[in-house]
């Protein structure tokens, strides 16, 4: 089975706080992606990457980077967390355009 | 970028047959249909896609109008664990890029 984790279910931080958020994929897929999912928004794509240290903007990338230095592991980074960041983030990884495997969520809460 | 409406919610009984409807009147030529459901406290998971024919597989079914304006996933048998988000979504096509609604929160009774 494939098997997308994340670092933390949850975690709390402080306004003005780096913040990163771990993702890592084992089965070999090219592709992965970060979400963020909020009340009455749905999910909502922040960036992707189709290989390692490739990245394309999602729909909304204000505030947030990425990292790929290794294909298993797709890292979202908050360079200085704001409240309005207080989401519940959502890491996925495919293989190819039908299917998308995602992880377990982490909800972040930004004080 | 193409859009999708579904109803917030439905409710059904278990082991009756329950049919998700989702219109996307926007649809282009060549739009894919994807629909995926997410279970409390998880991340969501994949149902099933198609493009202009009907598809079957292992969890569910979707029917896809002849206009393709509109589609329909039919859960053949509902359980209690079918209690979900399920979301339609389109795909563009040659992308990766889901664009997801809101969804229909989909209640399942004993």
């Amino acid at each position: 089975d494939v098997k997308v984790t994340q670092s933390s279910r949850y975690l709390v931080k402080r306004t003005g706080e780096k913040v990163f958020l771990e993702c890592v994929q084992d089965m070999d897929h090219e592709n992965m992606f970060w979400y963020r999912q909020d009340p009455g928004l749905g999910l909502r794509l922040i960036y992707f990457s189709y290989d390692v240290k490739m990245k394309e903007k999602g729909d909304i990338p204000e505030g947030y980077s990425v990292s790929r230095e290794k294909k298993e592991r797709f890292s979202l980074i908050l360079e200085s967390a704001s409240t309005n960041q207080t989401s519940m983030y959502l890491c996925a990884s495919s293989f190819d355009r039908y299917e998308q495997y995602f992880g377990p969520g982490t909800r972040l809460t930004v004080t | 970028d193409a859009k999708t409406t579904q109803p917030n919610s439905m409710e059904s009984n278990e082991e009756e047959p329950v049919h998700l409807p989702c219109n996307h009147s926007t649809i282009s030529g060549t739009d894919y249909i994807h629909w995926y459901r997410q279970l409390p406290s998880q991340g969501p998971e994949y149902v099933i896609h198609g493009l202009t024919s009907n598809v079957n597989n292992r969890m569910a079914s979707l029917a896809i109008a002849e206009d393709r304006k509109s589609s329909t996933l039919i859960l053949h048998r509902a359980t209690l664990r079918d209690a979900a988000v399920y979301y339609c979504i389109l795909r563009i096509y040659n992308t990766d890029k889901l664009i997801f609604g809101t969804g229909t929160r989909l209640q399942v009774f004993p």
